[in-house]
């Protein structure tokens, strides 16, 4: 079990620009989470998904934001246009079940940076 | 609507000293608690949570935290502080019941001094 894993782990882009990150979830965990942090903040909830199945969305993820979780493994959030007000931490998380008495489970980040 | 508030955006205290990080909640439902610790250029580790439970939960690290429904609050504690404690912690809530969703506050950062 290698845990969560994120790619890349820095993202710098020009505003404008369409930015995908991925999330590799551990093995066999049914729900996978996206948050975004930043700076000075704690993390805010974007997303989950259940398997393949977005489950929930936060207002927050704007029609330039699209997540997939195609076959129930790995993740993407894809971000379209990008602005400034787009650099953050995105974080994803993953769990083995749906309930909050089952831990989330953190990967490091990808760290977006919009010049 | 869940919500999260820490007290001390910023807590410093001497190696050795007790520290104590404050956390209250705001929820409709009884809630599922939990604390999290980031260190630098990592992801989020749970230190523990309250489902409900006993109101007194241990977790790792020697942290501790007491939920108490009167007060609304979830203050997390450690009677020794170690220079390895230094870190972000996050206190977060969940509603449990349409969402599994956390909710977090924004963040204590700690210092140890030698």
């Amino acid at each position: 079990d290698t845990g969560v894993s994120q790619n890349p782990r820095h993202k710098i882009t020009k505003r404008g620009q369409n930015v995908t990150f991925r999330c590799d979830p551990i093995s066999e965990h049914n729900r996978l989470y996206w948050y975004r942090q930043t700076l000075g903040q704690g993390p805010e909830f974007l997303t989950y998904f259940q398997n393949e199945a977005q489950l929930e969305k936060s207002r927050l993820l704007s029609d330039r934001f699209s997540a997939e979780r195609p076959k129930g493994s790995f993740s993407t959030l894809e971000i379209q246009r990008t602005e400034q007000g787009d650099s953050a931490m995105y974080l994803c998380a993953s769990s083995p079940e749906g309930s909050p008495s089952y831990e989330q489970y953190f990967g490091p980040g990808t760290r977006l940076t919009v010049t | 609507a869940q919500s999260v508030t820490q007290l001390g955006s910023h807590v410093s205290v001497s190696e050795g000293a007790l520290v104590l990080l404050r956390c209250n909640y705001s929820s409709s439902v009884p809630p599922y608690l939990f604390w999290y610790v980031q260190y630098p250029n990592q992801g989020l580790q749970l230190l523990l949570k309250y489902t409900s439970a006993a109101t007194l939960v241990k977790g790792i690290n020697g942290f501790e935290a007491e939920f108490k429904k009167s007060e609304t609050s979830f203050h997390l504690t450690k009677p020794s502080a170690h220079m390895r404690d230094a870190a972000e912690y996050f206190c977060a809530v969940s509603e449990g019941y349409n969402t599994d969703k956390l909710i977090f506050g924004t963040g204590t950062r700690l210092q140890v001094f030698p």
